[in-house]
């Protein structure tokens, strides 16, 4: 298995909803990442996690909550979104942890738009 | 902030043509990767340089690297309708947490957009 799995493809949700993205990878990975991109936009790092613990966050709002469960799982909640978060967050994970020579695997996003 | 620039923003060419989109970045790095990416959906790894590197070849791709000048390049050679994507440089550099955990932060660039015509 060579790929990263994200759920939903797509997800609306209004400002007071609670949510979840949902992230997978079986390859092994020990780091694993979050993204966001707007559109025509390059992607922006959020959030950084090497072997299942949190090693930056790149001064990411609060309603933004990410949680890795284990190796291979990453999720990122949401509450008490902004129209200005919809986006498509992209997850991705390589297979070292530090500043080694790994490309990135992503996975396919998911499109969110806040109403 | 973004580590990278890249030019031109937009390249239209022929099939068969090549093509060559530049990127600059602003730090020491690790590494630079090259990303396509079509129709905002995931991104896929292309090519990666290491910083002691100055050329790489994959197929039908030629990346450069002149960490003197903060640069790469990338040339996609005889270029095919199916290459229409966005292309994203991504420069990787070391740093560490407040708790000196190091890690690999990946920044891209802008993008270019290519259009190939049949």
């Amino acid at each position: 298995d060579t790929e990263v799995t994200q759920t939903p493809k797509h997800l609306v949700m209004g400002m007071t909803n609670k949510k979840s993205l949902k992230c997978e990878q079986h390859m092994g990975h020990r780091a694993m990442y979050w993204y966001k991109q707007k559109a025509k936009k390059p992607p922006e790092l959020m959030f950084v996690y090497s072997y299942e613990k949190l090693s930056i966050n790149e001064s990411v709002p609060s309603r933004f909550s990410p949680e890795c469960p284990n190796s291979s799982l990453l999720n990122l909640h949401l509450h008490a979104l902004q129209p200005e978060d919809s986006a498509l967050y992209l997850c991705a994970s390589s297979r070292g942890a530090g500043e080694g020579n790994y490309g990135y695997t992503f996975g396919s996003g998911t499109r969110l738009t806040v109403v | 902030s973004q580590q990278g620039e890249e030019d031109p923003q937009a390249l239209s060419i022929q099939e068969g043509e090549n093509a060559t989109m530049n990127c600059s970045y602003k730090t020491s790095i690790n590494n630079l990767q090259w990303y396509r990416q079509n129709s905002g959906r995931g991104l896929v790894h292309l090519i990666l340089i290491r910083s002691n590197e100055r050329e790489k070849h994959s197929g039908r791709l030629r990346v450069t690297l002149d960490t003197s000048k903060k640069s790469s390049s990338l040339l996609i050679t005889a270029s095919r309708a199916a290459d229409t994507a966005s292309y994203f440089c991504a420069a990787l550099r070391g740093a560490a947490n407040a708790g000196g955990t190091s890690y690999g932060k990946l920044t891209f660039g802008q993008g270019t957009i290519l259009t190939v015509h049949p």
